[in-house]
């Protein structure tokens, strides 16, 4: 069935490490796809996005990659911070006018000092 | 600028009670969304309101699950009657106008015994 789904439910990286956090969507009409953030308690938090006419876009001290072959989209993270520890949402947009997000499982990052 | 509020933020009920949620979006913008989500999942749309009007409510269950967005602005989610099933963190989201950003609130963490 269509979904949006990461490949790792956790991950664990050392302070200052480069973090990469991988999603598969099964949907080639999506057109958008958003990183989000959840902290523990917490709503989740925008970071990133990309639309499908795009291959990478960079943020501060993020990147995501958008591999539309193989219907893959991907978050790295430079020099990964204890404040990095949250749990990654990739999420696509399968709606025309641009709002209805659906949203993967999630990966949890563990940041270790 | 005041993020998206929700209230309550936890509430305990036994089975068969009712309960209900509120959201109060980010001022102007009139895209309101409500979304559950399950311990370890990711959010699932419940339910879209451009303005007033319920755009999307296919995931909704309509049976024990209503909402409403009289003004366009503010928003109440109700359940009644709550089953075990229901436990989970309901969270509202609101978007600006033709944009797939969605700003989220921190949530209503709901259990019921």
């Amino acid at each position: 069935g269509e979904s949006v789904g990461l490949h790792l439910p956790t991950l664990s990286v050392q302070e200052g490490d480069n973090s990469i956090i991988n999603c598969a969507y099964s949907n080639s009409a999506s057109d958008y796809f958003i990183w989000y953030k959840q902290e523990s308690g917490k709503g989740p938090q925008f970071i990133i996005d990309i639309r499908s006419n795009m291959d990478k876009r960079q943020g501060q001290r993020v990147t995501v990659l958008l591999n539309k072959t193989v219907k893959h989209l991907s978050l790295q993270i430079a020099a990964t911070q204890p404040g990095d520890s949250a749990v990654y949402f990739c999420a696509e947009n399968r709606d025309q006018a641009g709002t209805a997000l659906i949203f993967g499982k999630g990966t949890t990052l563990s940041v270790s000092s | 600028e005041a993020g998206v509020v929700q209230s309550p933020r936890y509430k305990i009920i036994e089975k068969k009670q009712p309960v209900a949620f509120w959201c109060n979006p980010i001022s102007g913008h009139n895209t309101l969304y409500w979304y559950r989500q399950n311990l370890g999942q990711g959010p699932e749309l419940l339910i879209r309101y451009e303005n007033e009007e319920a755009v999307d409510d296919s995931q909704l269950p309509k049976d024990r699950f209503s909402a409403e967005r009289l003004k366009g602005v503010d928003s109440t989610l109700k359940i009644q009657p709550a089953e075990l099933g229901d436990s989970a963190v309901y969270l509202c989201a609101s978007s600006p106008v033709n944009t797939g950003e969605l700003f989220f609130g921190e949530g209503s963490r709901l259990t019921v015994l």
